[in-house]
């Protein structure tokens, strides 16, 4: 069974403090990757797309290290905002072109005053 | 633009009774569809993903199953809701066949099942 752990957490940091999350897969032939955010009761919602190159956008960064198989999601100057719930997703090719997601259960990240 | 739109919100069942979640896409043509369970505390279980009109794969063996009549419709559905069934359900779609596969997935806002 292809797997996507992560660590649950949680995460309890001060505001301003930067903070890095880790998910490993265990499919190698996964083609693409995200990181989505989870807020208390609500539908995931996409964050950001992880390239093999890495990117940035804004106070966030995601990397892709493919002959380890993880990917991590680095956020920096934390904001009260960022706490949720950041749940790491692995797209597998299933054949025909076609991809289903395989999410993990999701890092819990809490920023205090 | 696209959306997509998930009903009802919240949703008290009685053990036993049927079930009806209903999932559409607008904007697109030809999304993939999915169906998702999370418990309480728990990950995203995939339940059903839907390639095409009437073409369903199941994930894991369950007390549910899901139809899609029309391209941009979804159903889940249940003759005989169990305890165990409870839990936040969560529709998705992406781009379907020959696209960006780095589109990522978009989700409805969910219907919170409660069986009692």
């Amino acid at each position: 069974r292809k797997e996507v752990e992560q660590d649950p957490g949680p995460f309890n940091v001060p505001e301003g403090a930067t903070v890095a999350f880790n998910c490993t897969y265990s499919n190698s032939a996964s083609q693409s990757f995200f990181w989505y955010r989870q807020d208390c009761r609500k539908e995931p919602k996409l964050l950001m797309s992880v390239y093999s190159s890495g990117n940035e956008d804004g106070r966030f960064t995601a990397q892709l290290n493919r002959a380890s198989q993880y990917i991590s999601l680095l956020i920096r100057d934390s904001k009260l905002s960022d706490s949720a719930t950041y749940l790491c997703v692995v797209n597998d090719p299933i054949g025909g072109g076609s991809y289903i997601p395989t999410f993990g259960r999701g890092t819990s990240l809490i920023v205090h005053p | 633009s696209q959306t997509i739109h998930q009903w009802p919100a919240t949703l008290v069942q009685p053990v036993g009774s049927p079930l009806s979640l209903e999932c559409t896409v607008e904007g697109t043509s030809n999304p993939n569809l999915y169906w998702y369970r999370q418990a309480a505390g728990r990950g995203l279980q995939l339940l059903f993903y839907s390639v095409g009109i009437g073409q369903i794969s199941s994930e894991v063996p369950q007390n549910l199953s899901a139809s899609r009549p029309q391209d941009r419709q979804f159903i889940l559905s249940s003759k005989k809701l169990l305890l165990s069934d409870s839990g936040f359900y969560l529709c998705a779609w992406c781009r379907g066949l020959d696209t960006d596969i780095f589109h990522g997935y978009t989700f409805g806002s969910g219907t919170r099942l409660t069986v009692v």
